[in-house]
């Protein structure tokens, strides 16, 4: 079973379209991160999320930690084809020990 | 994953040889971790290494598998006698002290 799990596996939505991917756990976390994998490369951070109710924005990216620090949420505005790629959650209950979530696939069709 | 430098990008290796994966991390990071990654699953923790020290081998399996940071050079991981359960992305990151970790682009093992 996955500490993490993420939501939907896959996404598939048209340019301009809004798009939210979800992460959630029964653990409270410290903190969280949301990477981001494009095919045959490493994951690439994005952000990390560290307080309670804390939403970040990253140009067309908002993500939002949940008040008991167990979830968290990707918000991308207005998609474009080069937000196309695997998001990944990930968090460390027990300081360095990374859990990733299985991913979401993101499609951005033109 | 600006830094952190693994190497092979891809390995092929037939089963029972043994296969080399080499990470080095970024600058000024002192932190080693290896992750595995199977198809259709997440990253999946194996091993946390400081120089010279295993701190934490956990994820990785008993046998056949073997980690190492030495004080000059790349940090290993080393799979013994491979098969084709091991064919994997296996991806090296690297951070300052208890800092965030950040990846490098991976080795793709595929055991034929």
């Amino acid at each position: 079973t996955q500490l993490l799990e993420q939501s939907p596996q896959f996404l598939s939505i048209q340019e301009g379209e809004n798009l939210t991917v979800y992460c959630n756990s029964s653990s409270v976390f410290s903190s969280l991160q949301w990477y981001r994998q494009e095919p045959g490369e490493g994951p690439v951070l994005l952000v990390t999320v560290v307080t309670g109710g804390e939403v970040k924005k990253l140009k067309r990216l908002t993500f939002q930690f949940g008040d008991a620090r167990k979830d968290s949420s990707l918000h991308i505005t207005a998609a474009q084809p080069g937000d196309t790629g695997l998001y990944l959650c990930a968090g460390a209950p027990n300081d360095y020990k990374l859990s990733f979530g299985a991913g979401t696939t993101v499609t951005v069709r033109a | 994953n600006a830094g952190v430098m693994q190497n092979p990008r891809h390995l092929v290796r037939r089963r029972g040889q043994e296969a080399r994966l080499r990470c080095s991390p970024m600058k000024g990071h002192s932190h080693v971790y290896w992750y595995r990654q199977l198809p259709e699953e997440g990253l999946k923790f194996m091993v946390y290494l400081q120089k010279e020290n295993i701190i934490d081998e956990s994820g990785m399996p008993k046998e056949r598998f073997s980690a190492e940071f030495p004080k000059e050079g790349p940090s290993i991981l080393r799979i013994q006698q491979v098969v084709r359960g091991d064919s994997a992305a296996y991806f090296c990151a690297s951070s300052p002290q208890d800092g965030i970790q950040y990846f490098g682009a991976g080795t793709r093992l595929s055991v034929l």
